[in-house]
């Protein structure tokens, strides 16, 4: 079966202060991965998504970024945060499907908080 | 892109029924999903509709209308458990989310 890893589960920074995430997917290859953020109490906002290694799709002008160096793992990064970078931070993954309806496959989440 | 409405909030008790509403504009469809989310977790994957109709999970249900750009979750029998955001998404191979129906069961 398949799982997803995302870690840290919670993590506190100052502004200014760099960020990494990971994010990587046992039991599947070639999947679609997805980044995306959730405000206290608002919904989830699309961040980055990718197709493959090396390939990734910016849906939001911010000061963060993404990459995926590897088939089931993907980083989101920035080099200084925003105290508006503070949120809850989803990793997801989905099959590639002929008919792109698969549902996408949430890790447990990060919560950042930007002091 | 995408304009998503659900309710913000619904109170229903315990062993009840609820139906939770979606209406949405898209401009590319390949399916709708609904998703729940209990407060400081990850969404979790409920149901999915692409053609129009009722699919039927145990207690949960989802309906779909394409042409009028609405579904519903009907949740049967709540329990307690069942208290939690649920989300409607819609897209292809990216999803846009609502803002989520905070389902609140009393007993």
């Amino acid at each position: 079966s398949q799982t997803i890893h995302q870690w840290p589960a919670t993590l506190v920074q100052p502004v200014g202060s760099p960020l990494s995430l990971e994010c990587t997917v046992e039991g599947t290859s070639n999947p679609n991965l997805y980044w995306y953020r959730q405000a206290a109490g608002r919904g989830l906002q699309l961040l980055f998504y990718s197709v493959g290694i090396g390939q990734i799709s910016s849906e939001v002008p911010q000061n963060l970024s993404a990459s995926r160096p590897q088939d089931r793992q993907f980083i989101l990064s920035s080099k200084k945060l925003l105290l508006s970078d503070s949120g809850f931070y989803l990793c997801a993954w989905s099959e590639k499907s002929s008919s792109y309806n698969s549902p996408l496959h949430f890790g447990n989440g990060t919560r950042l908080t930007v002091t | 892109g995408q304009n998503i409405d659900q309710p913000t909030e619904m109170t229903a008790t315990e062993g009840a029924i609820v139906q939770i509403n979606c209406t949405y504009q898209t401009s590319g469809f390949n399916g709708l999903f609904w998703y729940q989310q209990h407060a400081g977790e990850a969404p979790t994957f409920l149901s999915y509709n692409v053609l129009d109709g009722l699919e039927e999970k145990g207690r949960f249900s989802s309906f779909l209308s394409r042409s009028k750009g609405y579904s519903y979750l009907l949740l049967k029998e709540l329990q307690m458990k069942d208290s939690a955001s649920y989300l409607c998404a819609v897209g292809d191979y990216k999803l846009s989310f609502g803002a989520g129906t905070t389902v609140t069961v009393r007993a």
